[in-house]
């Protein structure tokens, strides 16, 4: 069936370095989002990106889709501590019914 | 704003016990979801329903049953609970057409010995 495989699965930085996470699908996405699950909270949207090689941003976070829309990417520039959660990527069909990443955990030391 | 609530944040229950874990939105969505988080795995998806009484497999649905008598209620059921159903699990709504965010419940932590 049809996967979404994230990496890396954890990631711990300085505070002020950049951070990156990856997303590829086993077939072609109709869109893709973000989301953002802080600790014990629950996920979060972020964005939602639909056309082949869009860029998005969001203050320090620039996401990305892929031309191939099978992967995309969300990069944090200058990281903070507010920073710190799990960030899911989730590719979507046109049924509303999403396939999530593994998440990746970002750990931000002050 | 759209809020999701899930009946219990943590819930204790025993093998084989049947266990009604309760989702109820506020935002006449039609569709609403049940998914499993579990650490490394990411968010699996249970079950899911388009409509009031209509109710499809998601990737995970053995030892799982759903129940959407109203729209804004949606029910997962655990009909003989085991202990490898320890998880947390999260609701989630959307309002109908595609490419629409997903509304989180706060999950229920859920044990089972």
């Amino acid at each position: 069936g049809q996967q979404v495989m994230q990496i890396p699965q954890y990631q711990h930085v300085q505070e002020g370095e950049d951070f990156t996470t990856y997303c590829n699908s086993s077939t072609t996405l109709s869109n893709i989002q973000w989301y953002k699950q802080r600790p014990g909270g629950h996920p979060v949207f972020l964005i939602q990106l639909v056309k082949s090689g869009e860029v998005k941003k969001q203050k320090r976070l620039t996401f990305q889709f892929g031309e191939a829309k099978k992967n995309s990417s969300l990069h944090i520039t200058a990281t903070q501590t507010t920073d710190v959660g799990t960030y899911f990527c989730a590719g979507g069909g046109n049924t509303g019914k999403l396939i999530f990443g593994q998440g990746t955990t970002l750990q931000v030391k002050p | 704003d759209v809020k999701v609530t899930q009946s219990s944040r943590y819930l204790v229950k025993r093998t084989g016990e049947k266990v009604f874990l309760e989702c109820v939105q506020d935002m006449d969505h039609e569709n609403m979801f049940w998914y499993r988080q579990d650490p490394g795995l990411g968010l699996r998806l249970i079950y899911f329903s388009y409509d009031v009484k209509m109710k499809e497999k998601g990737d995970i649905p053995e030892g799982y049953s759903v129940s959407r008598e109203k729209k804004e209620r949606f029910s997962l059921i655990l009909e003989s609970a085991s202990t490898n159903q320890t998880s947390m699990y999260l609701c989630a709504s959307i309002s109908l057409g595609a490419a629409q965010p997903q509304h989180f419940g706060d999950g229920t932590r859920l044990s089972i010995l």
